[in-house]
């Protein structure tokens, strides 16, 4: 069974700090990590897709890097605010037999107080 | 469509009692997949339709669970006699082809509640 872990499991920072988590990955057989954000009563939301070892994505004030040989990934926010509250999701896109999917680590609940 | 849209948003079913979830994923999407996710858990995989065709149905938990995309566009996920470890929220995403580099568009998700 393939294991995505996503670490720590919540997190409550004050509005203007920076933070970040960590997405652990099998490192072989890679192909792909997604990160998705998910507000709460809302859609999952795409951040980044990343596909190569050494990649680093930035959007507004979110980045990620990613270590495909070593298998893991962070996931920064640069002056958290309160609408950066949600669920950060990532998965690891999983090639057996022919079959591809992602497979989804349980999520790190960022909460962010004014 | 704009988006992924699934209904219904929220469904609390008997136990015992048949439900139907719909998607309706973003148009031209060629691939679909369902995930549950039970409280406190990731998204987990239930199936993958690539246009029509169900090519993996390796997450259904139970012969119980049933989907369809008959013409390729909308899709129902069916629960038969519902028991209490159903409740979870079911998400619908579609994806332009199937690939590693397509990110999902995931609907908002139907919660469902049974009692």
């Amino acid at each position: 069974i393939l294991n995505v872990e996503q670490s720590p499991q919540s997190l409550h920072v004050q509005e203007g700090d920076s933070t970040n988590f960590t997405c652990s990955f099998p490192s072989s057989n890679f192909y792909a990590l997604h990160w998705y954000r998910w507000e709460t009563a809302k859609s999952p939301e795409a951040l980044f897709v990343m596909t190569l070892n050494g990649d680093e994505k930035k959007k507004g004030r979110i980045s990620a890097t990613l270590n495909t040989k070593e298998g893991y990934s962070y996931l920064y926010i640069k002056g958290s605010q309160p609408e950066d509250s949600a669920t950060y999701l990532c998965a690891f896109w999983e090639v057996n037999t022919g079959f591809q999917k992602l497979v989804f680590g349980t999520g790190t609940r960022l909460l962010v107080s004014p | 469509g704009a988006g992924v849209s699934q209904s219904p948003r929220y469904k609390v079913a008997k136990r015992g009692q048949d439900v139907a979830l719909r998607c309706d994923p973003i148009s031209g999407h060629v691939s679909l997949f369902w995930y549950q996710q039970a409280l406190g858990q990731g998204p987990e995989f239930l199936t993958y339709f690539q246009n029509e065709a169900q090519l993996d149905k390796s997450g259904l938990p139970s012969d119980r669970f049933f989907a369809e995309r008959p013409e390729g566009s909308v899709s129902t996920l069916k629960i038969q006699r519902t028991q209490q470890e159903d409740s979870a929220v079911y998400l619908c995403a579609s994806s332009p082809r199937q690939g590693e580099h397509y990110g999902y568009t995931f609907g908002s998700g139907t919660r469902l509640t049974v009692v």
